[in-house]
């Protein structure tokens, strides 16, 4: 595998369902990123991770749980969603932050 | 306010026909600036990185051009395959991205 991967590329899912989103880079980067881009909408930055540290929050709601147990790999844990949360979720790295990121190819997620 | 604005927002092409792409920013200590294409339903794709006023890269069809207020991506003779969504980003000072809205082309046969 090469670049970023996400898992799975597509999941539907219950409002009471607990689900977790998979990304892995294979770039030898410092630094990871969620992103939400619901449709024909700019992507909104969710949570920045560098070096294994949460670094940003964009405020967003509870009911996401990043987890970045080391420096390849980031989850998105998902719980008790709405159906609002229906999105592209977007993975993405970079070396340092600022510079330039490398996006997987997303996680079209479906809140029922 | 670091802000980036593409524009148009749409544009429609005919096989062949040459058109150009803008991207204004207003971003303070320009740390560079990237261009991306999105499929739909698919992660950014990256092409360039420009990082001072004159700078020029080329891929294939595209050429990206950078002065100290604007971008411009160029497309020459396009293909139906150049069909997308082509993103300008920015990094703040801060080196949060700043992402543009995009301009949605289409290029038809």
């Amino acid at each position: 595998e090469t670049g970023v991967t996400q898992t799975p590329r597509h999941l539907v899912m219950g409002m009471t369902n607990k689900k977790s989103l998979k990304c892995e880079q294979h770039l030898g980067h410092n630094a990871m990123y969620w992103y939400k881009q619901s449709a024909k909408k700019p992507l909104e930055l969710m949570f920045v991770y560098s070096l294994e540290e949460r670094v940003e929050n964009n405020s967003v709601p509870s009911r996401f749980s990043p987890e970045c147990p080391n420096s390849s790999h980031l989850f998105l844990h998902l719980h008790t969603l709405q159906p609002e949360d229906s999105a592209l979720y977007l993975c993405a790295s970079s070396q340092d932050r600022g510079n330039t990121q490398y996006f997987g190819p997303g996680t079209r997620l479906t809140v029922l | 306010e670091d802000q980036v604005t593409q524009s148009p927002e749409a544009l429609r092409l005919q096989e062949g026909e040459s058109s150009s792409l803008n991207c204004s920013y207003t971003v303070s200590g320009l740390r560079g600036l990237f261009w991306y294409r999105q499929d739909p339903g698919k992660g950014p794709e990256f092409l360039f990185t420009l990082y001072s006023a004159g700078e020029e890269k080329e891929k294939e069809r595209l050429k990206a051009t950078l002065t100290k207020k604007e971008s411009f991506l160029h497309i020459t003779a396009p293909k139906p395959e150049d069909s997308a969504t082509y993103l300008c980003v920015s990094p703040s000072a801060t080196n949060k991205l700043i992402f543009g809205t995009g301009t949605l082309l289409a290029v038809q046969p």
